[in-house]
């Protein structure tokens, strides 16, 4: 358990579905990430969100919706994915204020059928 | 942007031996960061680097942040096979900004 908790941690969706992916972190972080993980791919930052305001959205399709409520929750909405949005998904926490890296939750690993 | 090239890709070793692997980018960071990914999970964090030159071990694993400030390298020392996964180098030019993250190197151990 690494202080960020993803769920769930599988998920199997068809491509007209709507579902959410959700993070949450108690580690008093004020600063939240989507990563996409493809495979032989990068990671890939999709979203920021530092003190609960987005701050980056590195051209990520619109079919894939972020929101962070408060400091603690972050949730990725999905609707209409195409088959090539199967990947894991991993969430991260920093505290944006000193250089200790991100705690990564264990992602979502979604399919797309 | 700033891009951090990982070397080597993957590497296929025999349980006990020595690995070594490296990042170089052409600008420089403040902090570098070492992770461990294992199969279906997240990237964890094995060791961070805040000063040029410093080299800190942490059990088997040693990492070293360049005099430089544009590379790294991190030594797993006498090899098993829960070593196996996918590290990544990241590196961080100030606390504001965002972490660049290395391309992976993708270990495997024979037993």
């Amino acid at each position: 358990e690494t202080g960020v908790t993803q769920t769930p941690r599988h998920l199997v969706m068809g491509m007209t579905n709507k579902k959410s992916l959700k993070c949450e972190q108690h580690l008093g972080h004020n600063a939240m990430y989507w990563y996409k993980q493809s495979a032989k791919k990068p990671l890939e930052l999709m979203f920021v969100y530092s003190l609960e305001e987005r701050v980056e959205n590195n051209s990520v399709p619109s079919r894939f919706s972020p929101e962070c409520p408060n400091s603690s929750h972050l949730f990725l909405h999905l609707h209409t994915l195409q088959p090539e949005d199967s990947a894991l998904y991993l969430c991260a926490s920093s505290q944006k204020t000193v250089n200790y890296g991100y705690t990564f939750g264990s992602g979502t690993r979604l399919t797309v059928v | 942007g700033q891009q951090l090239n990982q070397s080597p890709q993957s590497m296929f070793i025999q349980e006990g031996e020595d690995v070594s692997m490296n990042c170089t980018s052409s600008s420089i960071f403040n902090t570098w960061l070492w992770y461990k990914q294992d199969p279906g999970e997240g990237p964890v964090l094995l060791i961070a680097l805040y000063k040029a030159g410093e080299l800190t071990s942490n059990g088997r694993l040693t990492a070293q942040f360049g005099i430089t400030r544009k590379d790294s390298f991190l030594n797993i020392s006498a090899s098993i096979p829960s070593d196996v996964g996918i590290y990544f180098c990241a590196g961080l030019w100030e606390s504001q900004g965002n972490l660049i993250f290395g391309k992976g190197t993708k270990l495997s151990v024979k037993p």
